[in-house]
């Protein structure tokens, strides 16, 4: 079962570019990475999500190497209203009863003026 | 869309006391979830039902059931409530592995306390 292991707080000032990472180094072949935000009193909002090398969007990138044993959630220049909690989930996509999803603790962020 | 939705947002049990946490989702969406969140220890899948008909265990389904009642509606339900069931609860849906896609989406969240 693969465990994931994040930072648990990260501090950084606007404008900043900010870098998450997280570690799972038992992840299984069908997993994925899927990182979410969440801000105080809200559900996880869907970020950003990959299997290998370079995933980009709107608002982030998502870097996993070749081994896939870590990951690394980029967001670039931060605002205040980035300040949330960051999550790394690992689970599988794989259709079927014994599907596994692993939730980071979460990396509270904190972006400064 | 209201995309999902749960009810209620807060409740106080007594311990012992039973209660049902209702959750819909009109995304049309196959699967759902309910996980707890506690302080220190990040979101924990309690139940999951992959499609209409079919429910799972997640990790941590002890003093819980479940009843997926239609695609659009997945209920949790509390036996005999435990103050060590004191969380707020989440329910997410999402499609069902369509390619790489696997984003849940989320309700606001049940605040339960049990005393």
């Amino acid at each position: 079962l693969a465990k994931t292991t994040q930072p648990i707080s990260m501090d950084s000032y606007e404008g900043q570019e900010v870098n998450i990472t997280c570690s799972h180094n038992n992840i299984a072949t069908n997993d994925y990475i899927t990182w979410y935000q969440q801000f105080p009193s809200q559900g996880p909002r869907f970020i950003i999500q990959g299997y290998k090398t370079k995933v980009t969007n709107e608002v982030a990138s998502l870097f996993i190497p070749a081994d896939r044993k870590s990951s690394t959630l980029s967001l670039p220049r931060v605002s205040l209203s980035d300040t949330a909690v960051y999550y790394c989930l690992v689970g599988s996509s794989y259709a079927g009863n014994n599907r596994k999803l692993i939730w980071g603790l979460g990396t509270s962020l904190a972006v400064n003026p | 869309n209201a995309g999902v939705t749960q009810t209620p947002k807060f409740q106080v049990l007594k311990t012992g006391q039973s209660m049902t946490l209702q959750c819909a989702q009109d995304m049309n969406h196959n699967s759902m979830y309910w996980y707890r969140q506690d302080p220190g220890m990040g979101l924990r899948l309690i139940y999951y039902s992959a499609s209409e008909g079919t429910t799972d265990k997640g990790e941590v389904p002890n003093g819980y059931n479940v009843s997926r009642l239609n695609k659009r509606e997945f209920s949790l339900r509390l036996e005999s409530a435990a103050p060590s069931q004191t969380s707020v609860y989440f329910c997410a849906s999402s499609e069902w592995d369509r390619g790489t896609t696997y984003e849940q989406y989320f309700g606001p969240g049940t605040r339960l306390t049990v005393t």
